[in-house]
């Protein structure tokens, strides 16, 4: 099956700039998403890349490089309330979604 | 809200007894699914529909069964619970399963654990 790995957990600081990696197969992709979920939550989706680049979407941006397998998530001026996890799911050649176990993000005042 | 509701919430239960979560959308989406969130592990695709009483099994389908019998309602059932399928369980919804742009709309979520 395929493999999507992401960091378990990171910390960063109230108003600083965090990148959350996410590597993946290459074989068969159709697509990469970012979703958010507070503990105890949904997660809730947040971004869709298919082609190479930047996508930027208020203080979050993501990106992709399609031949590298790899994406991240950028996320700046840093709240409070961004503290949650991140997924990272990779949509394979039968348009389904393969998820990562998700970052948990720390945010320390 | 999205419009998608599962109940219960909360269920605590004992090994061997069965258990159906439901899941009701008003969204008139065609595609259901649900998953499974366990720790350390990403979401797995337990089971999906595509259209009234059409379903297809995910990759952790095994124990559990599936019934779509309207548009709104997809229902999944533990035939005889085990304590492996103590988890959170999630029925999200889509419009467009079959494409790239597959946004998934997801419930609050039923905890089940199984004595």
């Amino acid at each position: 099956g395929q493999n999507i790995d992401q960091p378990t957990e990171m910390t960063a600081t109230e108003g600083a700039i965090v990148q959350i990696n996410c590597t993946y197969q290459t074989s068969g992709f159709n697509g990469l998403f970012w979703y958010q979920q507070h503990a105890g939550e949904a997660p809730t989706f947040l971004s869709y890349n298919v082609l190479d680049g930047l996508e930027e979407k208020g203080r979050f941006s993501s990106f992709l490089s399609r031949s590298k397998g790899y994406s991240y998530l950028l996320l700046k001026e840093l709240q409070m309330k961004d503290s949650a996890s991140y997924l990272c799911a990779n949509m394979d050649s039968n348009y389904q979604l393969i998820w990562g176990a998700g970052t948990k993000l720390i945010i320390k005042p | 809200d999205a419009g998608i509701t599962q109940s219960p919430r909360h269920k605590v239960t004992e090994t061997g007894t069965p258990v159906t979560l439901r899941c009701h959308q008003t969204e008139n989406h065609r595609y259901m699914y649900w998953y499974r969130q366990d720790p350390g592990h990403g979401l797995r695709l337990i089971h999906y529909s595509y259209g009234v009483k059409d379903t297809d099994k995910g990759e952790v389908s095994d124990g559990y069964s599936v019934s779509r019998s309207k548009t709104e309602d997809f229902l999944l059932t533990l035939e005889s619970a085990t304590s492996s399928q103590t988890s959170v369980y999630f029925c999200a919804i889509s419009e467009s399963g079959g494409t790239g742009a597959n946004v998934l709309t997801f419930g609050a979520g039923s905890r089940l654990t199984v004595l």
